[in-house]
């Protein structure tokens, strides 16, 4: 069952824009992380924001976390076309111990 | 240079006919895991395992067989009583089984014709 849902599932903009992405789950969180993936690649590990944090930065990403609405935002501030990938949270229902993916956002910056 | 290959990068097999996936990580990583991503939604989880000759069903395990013979190796075979078998299939481990950062490989697609 999805934990995760990523929204909006597409999204595009302009380079120099800022993007941002939602998530929201339905259990308890020990952390939250987000992942980026290429088209066609593996997933390369962006931040992780535990359950005890509001907002973490990490260069231009800003990640926040609201655990009273189960919900997250990753924000990329600047945007440049190698941006353009899929972006996925992840999160573990309490007490597993194993991460549960959503369906992630396609993001698309055009030059 | 440290990290997770998977081989092929591609493959393609026949209905009926058992295949495996080669998953190699030189992280010193205690924790492997199998995905499978399907079009269009996330990553699903088929087999996991925390250490050398355990591992655990996931939540797809259903046609699908793993080993841990050693700890930088967790083959994955897809065998043909997996219903849908074409898909990519992304391998990753972690320094232990915990719900930290996980390392991915760069996935295997199989296709079965």
């Amino acid at each position: 069952s999805q934990q995760g849902e990523e929204d909006p599932q597409a999204l595009s903009i302009q380079e120099g824009e800022n993007a941002t992405m939602n998530c929201s789950y339905k259990t308890s969180i020990n952390n939250l992380q987000w992942y980026r993936q290429n088209s066609g690649r593996g997933l390369v590990h962006l931040i992780l924001i535990r359950s005890n944090e509001r907002e973490k930065h990490s260069g231009r990403l800003r990640v926040t976390l609201d655990t009273s609405k189960k919900s997250s935002s990753l924000l990329i501030t600047a945007s440049r076309a190698a941006d353009t990938a899929s972006y996925f949270c992840a999160t573990n229902p309490g007490g597993y111990n194993k991460l549960i993916f959503g369906a992630g956002t396609r993001l698309a910056v055009h030059p | 240079d440290g990290g997770i290959t998977q081989s092929p990068k591609y493959l393609f097999r026949k209905e009926g006919q058992n295949v495996t996936l080669s998953c190699e990580q030189n992280l010193n990583h205690d924790a492997m895991y199998w995905y499978r991503q399907d079009p269009g939604q996330g990553l699903r989880l088929i087999y996991y395992s925390q250490i050398v000759n355990d591992f655990q069903k996931g939540d797809i395990a259903e046609g699908y067989s793993v080993s841990r013979e050693k700890k930088e190796s967790f083959p994955l075979t897809v065998t043909s009583a997996q219903k849908n078998p074409t898909a990519f299939y992304l391998c990753a481990s972690s320094p232990r089984l915990s719900t930290d950062e996980q390392y991915f490989g760069p996935g295997t697609r199989l296709t079965v014709t």
